[in-house]
């Protein structure tokens, strides 16, 4: 749901650790999910999808996880490095319309060196 | 290509003032959005479009108008400018449904 007035929740994790980001979604009936990567001061930029009949997707150092049971979802970084500090978004269609496609409020992601 | 561009990258506004933000994509793509993102928050929708000539409401389109004449364009129109709007606003576009949305660099909007 809204979440509204609330500020990015933060993860902080020590380089070469590997990172999980987590995500709710609201409409059961969704069947596509995308998580976005927003560098500061950049627009967001795709990082990696999953339809919903499956359950994991690889890509290059990232994993995502998509459990329907219990409508969540999840971001895994493999050895993370101080360029994936950033502002982790995922997306799906929201009920009124599969042409519109809301965000989650997002979890920034801090490395430490 | 050059993808998702948005125009100005700046600007300062006075309030009671009016602007456009300019939005184009060389994609070829039928759906175009407009979020703002405010400091520290996620990202809210203003106004999308399904294709030229048809836009709806997002979840925040009080204070703001578009149009989409052509599939390449959908620029964001504010008038009377308020405070409430500093924002950083993204245009974005996609080719279907179930496909990943491009962004655009954001346009940062101050209202004084």
């Amino acid at each position: 749901g809204e979440s509204v007035g609330l500020h990015l929740p933060t993860l902080s994790v020590q380089e070469g650790d590997n990172s999980i980001i987590n995500c709710a979604y609201s409409n059961s009936a969704s069947d596509y999910f995308i998580w976005y990567k927003q560098e500061s001061g950049k627009g967001p930029q795709f990082i990696i999808d999953i339809r919903s009949n499956m359950d994991k997707r690889q890509g290059q150092r990232v994993t995502v996880l998509l459990n329907k049971t219990v409508k969540h979802l999840s971001l895994q970084i493999a050895a993370t490095q101080p360029g994936d500090s950033a502002v982790y978004f995922c997306a799906e269609p929201r009920p009124g319309g599969y042409q519109k496609v809301t965000f989650g409020t997002g979890t920034k992601l801090q490395v430490i060196p | 290509n050059a993808g998702v561009t948005q125009t100005p990258k700046f600007r300062i506004l006075k309030i009671g003032q009016s602007m456009t933000l300019q939005c184009a994509q060389d994609m070829n793509h039928n759906y175009m959005y407009w979020y703002r993102q405010d400091p520290g928050m996620g990202l809210k929708l203003i106004y999308y479009s399904v294709g030229a000539g048809i836009t709806d409401k997002g979840e925040v389109p009080n204070g703001y108008n578009v149009s989409r004449s052509t599939t390449e364009d959908f620029p964001l129109r504010l008038e009377l400018a308020a405070p409430s709007q500093t924002s950083v606003y993204f245009c974005a576009s996609r080719i279907g449904l179930n496909t990943e949305a491009f962004f655009g660099q954001g346009t940062r909007l101050t209202v004084v």
